[in-house]
């Protein structure tokens, strides 16, 4: 099956530091997501990607979709405590009801007030 | 804001009982997903399911689960006989007819004794 690499799998930063973590894939995907998950919940949405080279924001988080559509990475400028989480990128293959989500490990954030 | 919902949010159940874990997906939704996360590891996909049956399912999602729409608002996940390893959190995932991105629940945590 499709594989995401992600790095770094753990950061421990200082407040108010920039953060950054990526993807890699062998596979092409036709969209990426960067999803924040908290310990007991659910990943919640970030950031959606849909086109090679696209570069979106939301606040102080950055993504961009790679050129050649197997690489992604986000961005954290100006990090504050509550950005603490594990960071999940996704990528999505196929459309319609063959759509599904392959996930990355995760990045695990830890920020120092 | 609409956002999916699972219940319970805890299952603990002997090994070889079956159990039955529900969502309710956003409601104009058309697409539903189950994943789980083993603790510590990544977002595993398990199955999709569009139009009152399965469009895809992964080499997890074997003869002992099986996923149902019984009414207009649920989809559940049945694991018929438990074993230990399918302790993990399972999320209910949603997206509508157009856009792109999936909207997850809290998950349920399951513990298999």
């Amino acid at each position: 099956g499709q594989q995401l690499n992600q790095s770094p799998q753990s950061m421990f930063i200082q407040e108010g530091e920039d953060v950054s973590m990526n993807c890699t894939s062998s596979s092409i995907f036709n969209t990426w997501l960067w999803y924040k998950q908290d310990p007991g919940e659910g990943p919640v949405l970030l950031i959606a990607l849909y086109k090679a080279g696209e570069l979106t924001s939301n606040g102080r988080l950055t993504a961009q979709f790679g050129i050649t559509r197997k690489d992604s990475f986000l961005n954290i400028s100006a990090s504050i405590p509550s950005d603490v989480g594990i960071y999940f990128c996704a990528g999505r293959s196929g459309g319609g009801s063959n759509y599904k989500l392959t996930f990355g490990k995760g990045t695990l954030l830890t920020v120092n007030p | 804001e609409p956002e999916v919902t699972q219940t319970p949010s805890h299952q603990v159940t002997q090994m070889g009982q079956e159990v039955i874990l529900r969502c309710v997906p956003i409601s104009n939704h058309l697409y539903f997903y189950w994943y789980r996360q083993i603790l510590g590891q990544k977002v595993e996909f398990l199955v999709s399911f569009y139009n009152n049956e399965i469009s895809e399912k992964s080499e997890i999602f074997d003869d002992q689960f099986s996923v149902e729409r019984p009414d207009g608002s649920n989809f559940t996940l049945k694991i018929r006989s438990t074993k230990l390893e399918d302790s993990a959190m399972y999320f209910c995932a949603s997206r509508g007819e157009i856009q792109e991105t999936q909207y997850f629940g809290p998950g349920t945590r399951l513990l298999v004794l």
